[in-house]
């Protein structure tokens, strides 16, 4: 029972242009939402948060969107760079008010190109 | 300073055997969680150690899975008659405990049962 699900497995995108990934949930009762990044080799590295309470949230080059009613939330990276180059994940709380115990989309692993 | 830091960061065994994963979490964390990334999944909860409260153990696959966390700090994951299936990438968090601090994970060890 995959409650968080990304269904892009991958993106590519040109250099300075728009990120934009997608991220699909089940659960009603989820109240805050996280993206992490992850490179090769590494553990995944907290990106950007947004609560249920607000629609946007952003954060330098970082915007997250979040639409309650289509349970959908989404990352814009604007302008890209090809250090963006990574795998990254939504995550919401197995319980809601326990933002520390996450259930994970699969992740989209995307690529900038120079 | 030091973040969360995993060991061996690399583990070959043969099915059967027994395996213990370590953890180092970030000092002054108090919550501490073991995922699992199997290749093309996205991250699994496997357990989460909060203090001194009981664990929940809610995520671990089977009965061959157990954690255990000594003196509130290091955490050993141990996985006993591994099984191919057990081929993953085990990764580990630690986090403050107020708030919805974000996860801080190690870089994972990366287990292969032949």
């Amino acid at each position: 029972d995959q409650q968080v699900k990304q269904n892009s497995p991958s993106l590519s995108v040109q250099e300075g242009r728009i990120s934009i990934l997608n991220c699909d949930y089940t659960n009603s009762m989820f109240d805050y939402f996280l993206w992490y990044k992850k490179y090769p080799a590494e553990g995944p590295t907290f990106l950007i948060s947004i609560s249920s309470i607000k629609d946007k949230n952003e954060d330098g080059r970082f915007t997250v969107f979040l639409n309650k009613s289509a349970k959908h939330l989404s990352l814009h990276i604007v302008p890209s760079q090809p250090g963006d180059s990574a795998v990254y994940f939504c995550a919401a709380p197995r319980l809601p008010g326990s933002a520390r115990q996450l259930t994970f989309g699969s992740g989209t692993q995307l690529t900038v190109l120079p | 300073g030091a973040g969360v830091s995993q060991s061996p960061s690399n583990k070959v065994t043969e099915k059967g055997k027994d395996v213990e994963l370590r953890c180092d979490p970030i000092s002054g964390h108090t919550a501490l969680y073991w995922y699992r990334q199997s290749l093309g999944q996205g991250l699994e909860f496997l357990i989460y150690f909060q203090g001194n409260s009981a664990p929940d153990k809610s995520g671990l696959p089977s009965d061959r899975f157990s954690a255990e966390r000594t003196g509130g700090s290091v955490s050993t994951l141990t996985i006993q008659r591994t099984q191919q299936e057990d081929s993953a990438v085990y990764l580990c968090a630690s986090s403050h405990t107020a708030g919805n601090s974000p996860l801080h994970f190690g870089n994972g060890t990366r287990l292969t049962v032949t």
